[in-house]
């Protein structure tokens, strides 16, 4: 499976400002997704990261607030915008390297704090 | 409308023996099954997937069973290690590659 890094690992942040989360995989993929898991509860998915164009978002998250960028197969960005203590959560990028129904690898994950 | 549940928040189990950890789902239109582990501080690690079309799948000490006409898969860990102590997380697809996940379960296992 691929090797995904993100960064930064965890960070606290002020209320109003953002963050931009990194995600870099050592392969190419074709299939880069965005998660949140807020504290005791699952995940969700935020938005699937499309090469060369605009992310996908699902329900409930807008671009406005979530910007993500994909320029290449191995490289995301998800930024935060505009925070506050509700964004508090653990954001995971996710890759799959087939189109359809295929297993998805975690990043280790980015651990925020909002203040 | 939770699609994926996991009603056991948590699960304690004595080394050497079976967990059981069981995942409901309510979409027919899931094709596709995936269990996770996750320690804290962590990302999630997949463990053992299966498709629609079987009813079982084993991967060393770790077997899923699906029961599609119940909509219920369960993961059985056998025998269990202290190691294996961690959140499980069940994750079901369909026609597109979006993951829905059930809410975890802990599992404790006790020396």
């Amino acid at each position: 499976s691929a090797v995904i890094s993100q960064k930064p690992s965890r960070d606290i942040c002020q209320r109003g400002t953002s963050l931009t989360i990194q995600c870099q995989v050592d392969s190419q993929v074709t299939m880069m997704f965005w998660y949140r898991q807020q504290p005791g509860q699952s995940l969700t998915l935020i938005a699937t990261a499309n090469q060369g164009s605009e992310a996908t978002y699902e329900s409930g998250f807008v671009i406005d607030k979530f910007p993500i960028s994909r320029p290449n197969l191995t490289f995301s960005t998800l930024t935060v915008s505009n925070m506050s203590p509700e964004d508090s959560s653990i954001y995971l990028c996710s890759v799959s390297s087939s189109g359809n129904s295929d297993t998805q690898y975690f990043g280790p994950g980015t651990r925020l704090t909002v203040l | 409308d939770q699609q994926v549940k996991q009603n056991s928040p948590s699960l304690s189990v004595q080394e050497g023996r079976i967990s059981i950890l069981n995942c409901d789902y309510t979409n027919s239109m899931f094709d596709y099954f995936l269990w996770y582990k996750k320690y804290p501080a962590e990302g999630p690690t997949f463990l053992i997937s299966i498709s629609s079309i079987k009813d079982k799948n084993e991967d060393g000490r770790f077997t899923v069973f699906l029961n599609k006409s119940a909509k219920h898969l369960s993961l059985h860990i056998v025998p269990s290690q202290p190691g294996d102590s961690a959140v499980y997380f069940c994750a079901a697809s369909g026609a597109t590659n979006k993951l829905i996940f059930g809410t975890g379960t802990l599992l404790a296992v006790q020396p």
